[in-house]
């Protein structure tokens, strides 16, 4: 089992939608919870980081943790198209060092 | 403030041929990586280094060495090159007692 799910997609939403992204995780310590986005041709950059169960927002973008689920989830309100981009989940478990990817959801907003 | 720079950003290897992806960052970080990203398979870690004078394995160590040269400076070398290294490779730093990896712009390896 990998340490870090998610559903590849694509994901396809109309402009001004919601877009939600979803990520297991199997580690049932782990600490911390990352969302990165990454361009096409470019390098993961960080949008949303979440520790505590519950919800986090900032701006259109919310972070959903659920630890008793193992599960974290992306929604990205009012989506533009400058949002169609690759949404790479990451997990570090228990403070460590080591921090695991998924696969990445590919998320095309069609104008 | 260059971040994490990474060189070369693209290369052309023929199995067999050996080189090393250079990696520096400017940010007085700790800890520093060497990811491979590959179609389907997301960013898996070959190794990371803790502090300046270790290295610690990841997921996919084989057919890769390290070095931390300095607190800056993290390097991957590949002795022998093989067809299944083709990838893009990313360093990264990550903020002390935080949780944000910087990344490099990412290095474009083919294996002939």
């Amino acid at each position: 089992q990998k340490e870090v799910e998610q559903n590849s997609g694509p994901l396809s939403v109309p402009e001004g939608a919601i877009a939600s992204l979803n990520c297991t995780y199997s580690d049932r310590g782990s600490q911390s919870f990352f969302w990165y986005r990454q361009y096409s041709g470019k390098s993961p950059e960080l949008i949303m980081s979440i520790y505590s169960n519950g919800d986090k927002e900032d701006g259109r973008f919310t972070a959903q943790l659920n630890k008793a689920s193992q599960y974290v989830s992306l929604l990205i309100r009012d989506s533009q198209p400058s949002d169609s981009a690759t949404y790479l989940c990451a997990v570090n478990p228990k403070f460590g060092n080591q921090f695991y990817f998924g696969t990445g959801t590919s998320l095309t907003v069609i104008p | 403030n260059a971040g994490v720079t990474q060189t070369p950003k693209f290369q052309v290897l023929k199995t067999g041929q050996s080189m090393t992806l250079q990696c520096a960052q400017d940010m007085n970080h700790n800890s520093m990586y060497w990811y491979r990203q590959d179609p389907g398979m997301g960013l898996r870690l070959i190794y990371y280094s803790a502090s300046e004078g270790t290295t610690d394995k990841g997921e996919v160590p084989n057919g890769y060495n390290v070095s931390r040269l300095n607190k800056r400076e993290f390097s991957l070398r590949l002795e022998s090159a093989a067809p299944s290294q083709t990838s893009v490779y990313f360093c990264a730093s990550l903020v002390h007692g935080g949780g944000e990896l910087f990344f490099g712009e990412g290095s474009r390896l083919t294996v002939l």
